[in-house]
């Protein structure tokens, strides 16, 4: 399973866009990156998935650049609400033993 | 997103006595199920692979005759912590992989207290 480096921890103000990234530089051709948001006393919450490129839904976006070394999640304008720890995790979803192993993740403080 | 719930939030049991938690996949079948455990400031640790039918496959270093899995159906798995220690205090938290996609979605967690 690749492994997967991340800032320990962020710190932001409101309404700005932050950017966390990971790296993950063995990445197996058929893993797919996906970000997970845990609050305390929480289980983690899906926010994103991807293989390459560029990846958007509702809540975040996902940048995947060609080598798939490392990946960028975006948060737009955050809350005080996105105030939590954000894990980015890589995996084969075709293999039958495919399971998520977490890493530190990235503990993002969001001020007012 | 996929529902999955876990039973209950919270318990408190005492030292030698075993505990179950469930784990259900509520609106999808889930023939795969994973069991965590999280200390505090900590990030989570897989257990085992939970399969439907089958014998759990248990991480190296977790006991599988301590830590029970029982996936019985396509919705429930279930965790039983059998002679409990004051050092099995932790959060468990399930999730389930969800077909089409191979999406996994976590439960809520079950905190364990053991006095």
């Amino acid at each position: 399973l690749a492994k997967t480096t991340q800032p320990i921890s962020m710190d932001s103000y409101e309404g700005q866009e932050v950017n966390i990234t990971c790296s993950h530089n063995n990445i197996a051709t058929n893993d797919y990156i996906t970000w997970y948001q845990q609050f305390p006393s929480q289980g983690p919450r899906f926010i994103i998935q991807g293989y390459k490129t560029k990846v958007t839904n509702e809540v975040a976006s996902l940048f995947i650049p060609a080598d798939r070394k490392s990946s960028t999640l975006s948060l737009p304008r955050v809350s005080l609400s996105d105030t939590a720890v954000y894990y980015c995790l890589v995996g084969d979803k075709g293999d039958s033993s495919y399971k998520l192993i977490f890493g530190s993740g990235t503990r993002l403080l969001v001020r007012p | 997103g996929a529902v999955v719930s876990q039973h209950p939030s919270w318990v408190i049991c005492k030292s030698g006595t075993s505990v179950k938690i469930e784990c259900r996949s509520l609106d999808f079948q889930a023939t795969t199920m994973f069991w965590y455990r999280q200390f505090p400031k900590q990030s989570l640790m897989l257990m085992a692979t939970s399969n439907e039918g089958s014998k759990a496959t248990y991480e190296q270093g977790v006991e599988k005759d301590k830590f029970l899995i029982n996936h019985a159906s396509l919705t429930l798995s279930t965790l039983t912590v059998t002679s409990a220690h004051p050092e099995d205090s932790s959060f468990y938290i399930c999730s389930a992989l969800r077909n089409p996609g191979n999406t996994i979605y976590f439960g809520e967690g079950s905190w364990l207290t053991v006095v």
